[in-house]
């Protein structure tokens, strides 16, 4: 079955500040990945998606992710972070070999405070 | 465009009365659609999620139903809230793409 891991709880960073968001994943064959992102009391919002091709994703709002399937990994990342992107961001894998109908599987979330 | 509506977006209940959320999508047919449940401002549960008209299929044995009358309409129920019942209920719809896009959410309390 597949599963994906957001190991940070919370990730700080300061305005202006490169920041990384980390996902890691786990299926049996070449993943569908995707990121979204959370606003207070909010539905959840999508960024972006990899499903084959280029390894860079872009995605909205200057958000990208770099798809490495040697490390099983899909990092979301942002040249120079806004306080306005201070929110919850949940990863999201579905295995397109799993038989039976196609869900996401969504991790448990990373928040992302971004200080003045 | 696709626009997902959801409502009430909160609704305080006492325990053991019945609950009824609707979910309605717009600009697109057939899609598929979903009710996730969302704790502590944290993780996402899947509850139900429809292919089709009355096609149901659930993912946790719990107090809650669903049902889909009509192509772009999804009904979350239960006949009885317990104190459990209190969180974030959302409903999302995905077609031909991938991704899954979601409403606004509704926020239930059962006191």
């Amino acid at each position: 079955a597949q599963s994906v891991a957001q190991p940070e709880d919370q990730v700080n960073v300061a305005e202006g500040n490169p920041l990384t968001v980390k996902c890691t994943y786990s299926v049996s064959g070449n993943p569908y990945l995707f990121w979204y992102v959370q606003y207070p009391n909010r539905g959840l919002q999508f960024l972006l998606k990899y499903i084959t091709g280029d390894n860079l994703v872009k995605g909205s709002y200057g958000f990208e992710a770099e798809f490495n399937k040697s490390q099983t990994s899909f990092h979301l990342k942002k040249p120079s972070a806004l306080v306005s992107d201070s929110a919850l961001y949940f990863c999201a894998v579905r295995d397109p070999f799993n038989t039976g109908f196609q869900k996401l599987v969504f991790g448990t979330g990373t928040r992302l405070l971004v200080s003045p | 465009s696709q626009t997902i509506h959801q409502w009430p977006a909160t609704l305080v209940q006492p325990v053991g009365s019945p609950l009824s959320l609707e979910c309605t999508v717009e600009g697109t047919s057939n899609p598929n659609l979903y009710w996730y449940r969302q704790a502590a401002g944290r993780g996402l549960q899947l509850l139900f999620y429809s292919v089709g008209i009355g096609q149901i299929s659930s993912e946790v044995p719990q107090n809650l139903s669903a049902s889909r009358p009509q192509d772009r309409q999804f009904i979350l129920s239960s006949k009885k809230l317990l104190l459990s019942d209190s969180g974030f209920y959302l409903c999302a719809w995905s077609g031909r793409a991938y991704e899954q896009y979601f409403g606004p959410g509704t926020r239930l309390t059962v006191t």
